[in-house]
Formats: structure tokens, sequence, C-alpha cells
């Protein structure tokens, strides 16, 4: 069964400090891995997008890694800010149709305090 | 920010009633999808669309239906709401790289 797990449920971290959120897959075949981020109440907005030959990409303070081989994926927060708190998804996307088939975590429930 | 929208932001209504969601993108997407959320649940794809006159059922069985007669326009409707229809219903519309937009969803209770 394909599925996306994420670790952990939710955290709570200070103003200005670091945070690490983690992604595990068993989803094949792979296409690509996507982290958003959902403000509550709001809809999901797109952070990265990773293909299977890419290791990391960084947007702003967001850095994403991913290892195919271990199927993880991980998500790196810098010098959090009050506006990072929300909800970080990871999906996965198989090869496997036209349509791109996308598999949702449940996400990570970030809590930045000042 | 992405161009697509959701309407209403909040609907409490009783139960048997029929309901029409509203979404619209200025994208030029294809692609669009609607997905149904509970709190601290994963989305579940319900409905999807290729383009005009093009519509399936996703993964999450739904008594709601769709129609997408122009490129822009994909709403979702259900005829008799119950309280188990009660949830978060999240429009999306998808690029050529697969990257999907999201509205800002509708929140739904059926009483």
């Amino acid at each position: 069964k394909n599925q996306v797990e994420q670790s952990p449920q939710s955290l709570i971290i200070l103003e200005g400090k670091n945070c690490t959120l983690q992604c595990n897959y068993t989803v094949s075949p792979f296409s690509n891995l996507r982290w958003y981020k959902q403000d509550t109440g709001r809809g999901p907005v797109s952070l990265t997008i990773m293909t299977f030959s890419e290791n990391t990409k960084s947007n702003g303070r967001y850095t994403a890694t991913l290892d195919a081989d271990t199927k993880q994926s991980s998500l790196h927060i810098t010098a959090s800010q009050l506006s990072d708190s929300a909800s970080y998804i990871c999906v996965v996307s198989d090869r496997g149709s036209t349509l791109g088939r996308l598999y949702f975590g449940r996400g990570t429930q970030l809590t930045v305090w000042p | 920010e992405a161009d697509i929208y959701q309407t209403p932001r909040y609907l409490v209504i009783g139960t048997g009633k029929k309901i029409t969601l509203e979404c619209s993108q200025t994208m030029g997407h294809d692609k669009m999808y609607w997905y149904q959320q509970d709190p601290g649940m994963e989305l579940h794809l319900i409905h999807y669309s290729y383009g005009v006159n093009s519509t399936e059922k996703g993964d999450l069985s739904s008594e709601s239906t769709v129609s997408r007669i122009r490129t822009e326009h994909f709403p979702l409707t259900l005829e008799s709401a119950r309280p188990s229809h009660t949830s978060q219903y999240l429009c999306a519309s998808g690029d050529r790289e697969e990257v999907q937009y999201f509205g800002a969803g509708t929140r739904l209770s059926v009483l």
C-alpha cells in the first residue's frame, strides 16, 4: 500500500531556532516529492518539488532533501519566524498515470513561540 | 498568491438541503481537483478533471458531483446534505509541472 508518513506529528520551537521535519514514503513508482505549507484555515501552498535525481532544493529559509534510495525526505527550516507556524505536508506523486496520482501525509503541525 | 477562489468560505446548512461549492481559477489550467480534509487528517481526492467536459471520481468515495463546463470553473454539488458531509473542501488546479495551487477552502457544517 502506498503511504506517506510524517514525523513528528507536532512540534513547538522558539523563534529563531532551526527545525527539521521528516517524511518517509513507500510510494512506487516514484515521480516527485513536494512539501506544502498549510496555514490554519487556508489551502496548502507549494514550498518545494523534487524529482528522483534531485537531492536538495532550497526556497529561502526552507531546505528540502531527498534520499530516493531510502525513500526519505526532510524539510529544514532555518531561523524560524512566527509566520512559520503552520502544518507542513509531504506529498508524493507516482509515475503511473496522466493525473500524477498524489499521496498526502497527515502533516507536521509546527508552532513557533516568541 | 495563486489565482484560485472558493466560495463560500464557511457554510452552515441543515440536513437535506442542496448545496453547491464554487471554485474558479484564472490561470488557464486544464487540470482541477476537489479534496476533502478533516481536521488533523490528510487530504483525500474526491473528484478531478482533465479539462472541459472531463470529470472523474477520486480515491475517496463521495456522494457529491462535479461539472466542468468552462475551463475556469469547477463547482461541486451535494444534492442532499447530511451531517457526515461536514468537512473542509479544498479545490485545486494543476500546472504542467504538476504543481497544484489550492484555494482557501470551504468549511462545511451540516446540522
